[in-house]
């Protein structure tokens, strides 16, 4: 059975604090690993890895995916409270008949507290 | 960029109700996406598309069915709407080579 797993499942942390969410996978025909944002509504976009060792940044964003260990981070430096929120991490996947699915971990909800 | 339009934003139903979900896309997308999300369980695929008129389930369909008549709209159908369906309802799209998903803003559904 496909799985990813997220952790800490919730953190609380300081503004301006630096913070590490991780996730491991254990899937079958990985295709990718993005990782999302979500506030109140739909999750957004943040990163896209499909290479091992190649670190993807956006401004004080930044993640990076290990193929050989199964696992990606997401850094945030310089924490403000607009980080708040929960991230997501999900694994693509080739499902089978030409089509992918994305498969979820169940979110590290993040508190930025001033 | 590429919009994802659910109908409706919130929807008050009554148990045994048949819900109609709408999602809409515009950029041409092969696949498409339900997926349910309720506190403490995450995000959890119901069911998918990667064609007009094909559908494959998901890793929660029961209760639900899927209609993809159209390439841009993919449908999700509550035959007779419980109590436990009561959910926030997320559809996606990707073009079928993959790239980044694009989500609708959600539909939360409260079936009382």
């Amino acid at each position: 059975e496909d799985k990813v797993v997220q952790s800490p499942l919730s953190l609380v942390v300081h503004e301006g604090d630096t913070v590490t969410l991780n996730c491991s996978y254990e899937v079958t025909n990985f295709r990718s690993l993005l990782w999302y944002k979500q506030e109140k509504k739909a999750p957004t976009f943040l990163f896209m890895l499909t290479s091992s060792g190649i670190e993807k940044k956006s401004g004080r964003l930044s993640s990076i995916l290990d193929k050989k260990e199964l696992f990606s981070i997401l850094n945030i430096t310089a924490t403000q409270t607009g980080d708040s929120a929960v991230y997501l991490c999900a694994v693509d996947l080739y499902s089978g008949a030409g089509s992918y699915q994305l498969t979820f971990g169940k979110g590290t909800k993040l508190s930025v507290i001033p | 960029d590429v919009k994802v339009t659910q109908s409706s934003r919130y929807l008050v139903k009554r148990t045994g109700e048949k819900v109609f979900l709408e999602c809409v896309q515009d950029m041409d997308h092969e696949n498409m996406f339900w997926y349910r999300q309720d506190p403490g369980l995450g995000l959890r695929l119901i069911y998918f598309s990667y064609d007009v008129k094909m559908k494959e389930k998901g890793d929660i369909p029961e209760g639900y069915s899927v209609s993809r008549e159209k390439k841009e709209r993919f449908s999700l159908i509550l035959e007779s709407a419980s109590t436990n369906q009561t959910s926030m309802y997320l559809c996606a799209s990707t073009p079928v080579f993959g790239g980044g998903y694009t989500f609708g803003s959600g539909t939360r559904l409260t079936v009382v």
